[in-house]
């Protein structure tokens, strides 16, 4: 079963909207990590959380806000989406440390038009 | 950038055949680890090597850190095609955040 999961894993939004990514996990991890990732090219930090009710700026945060409910559940929201941010984001979490392995979900391809 | 201008590449093998990608960082890091992500997938972490480790293996891969040089590499022996996809080396700078910088990625493709 699958231990990060994110919805929607495709999202079609438009330039000014709103958009919500969520994304839920079952390891009992207490870091949580939003990256996006443009085609053909790796990976880069959004925002990351290491506890419940706080988020930390990752190497990119501008333009979006983070969210930390609860343990399981992290959210990235975008308040005006822009053409810019069409991407693929990735959502992961870990036991932190500087060797624990991250795990990720399988993505959200978002389209901005 | 975290990276140097090598990590951004493409390979093309046949099946059985050994592939080594590389990739430098330009600042300090006390681990490497390498991920894994094929076609529409999440990456997955496949091997890890410590600041304080100059090689590790596992199964057919094999990862190298050179911190003189600020370099680590990734070889795969007896390529199957279920091993193309795109291969990322990702540093951290140790704290608890576990924070990662992943590199650009190498494509590689393992033609049966």
């Amino acid at each position: 079963e699958a231990a990060v999961t994110q919805s929607p894993r495709s999202k079609v939004a438009v330039t000014g909207g709103k958009v919500t990514l969520s994304c839920h996990q079952t390891n009992n991890h207490d870091y949580m990590y939003w990256y996006r990732q443009d085609t053909g090219h790796g990976l880069r930090l959004i925002h990351y959380s290491y506890v419940a009710d706080s988020t930390e700026k990752g190497d990119i945060p501008d333009g979006y806000k983070a969210s930390r409910p609860s343990q399981e559940n992290f959210s990235l929201i975008l308040e005006l989406a822009s053409l810019s941010q069409t991407a693929v984001y990735f959502c992961a979490s870990s036991a932190g440390g500087s060797y624990a392995e991250q795990f990720f979900g399988p993505g959200t391809r978002l389209t901005v038009l | 950038s975290q990276w140097g201008e090598e990590n951004l590449q493409a390979l093309s093998i046949q099946e059985g055949e050994d592939v080594t990608m590389n990739c430098s960082y330009k600042t300090y890091t006390t681990v490497v680890q390498w991920y894994r992500q094929k076609s529409g997938k999440g990456p997955a972490l496949i091997i890890l090597i410590r600041s304080n480790e100059r090689e590790k293996r596992s199964g057919r891969l094999r990862a190298t850190l050179d911190t003189s040089s600020q370099s680590s590499s990734l070889s795969i022996t007896g390529t199957l095609a279920t091993d193309t996809a795109v291969y990322f080396c990702a540093t951290g700078t140790g704290g608890l955040s576990g924070k990662l910088t992943f590199g650009e990625g190498t494509q590689v493709t393992v033609i049966s």
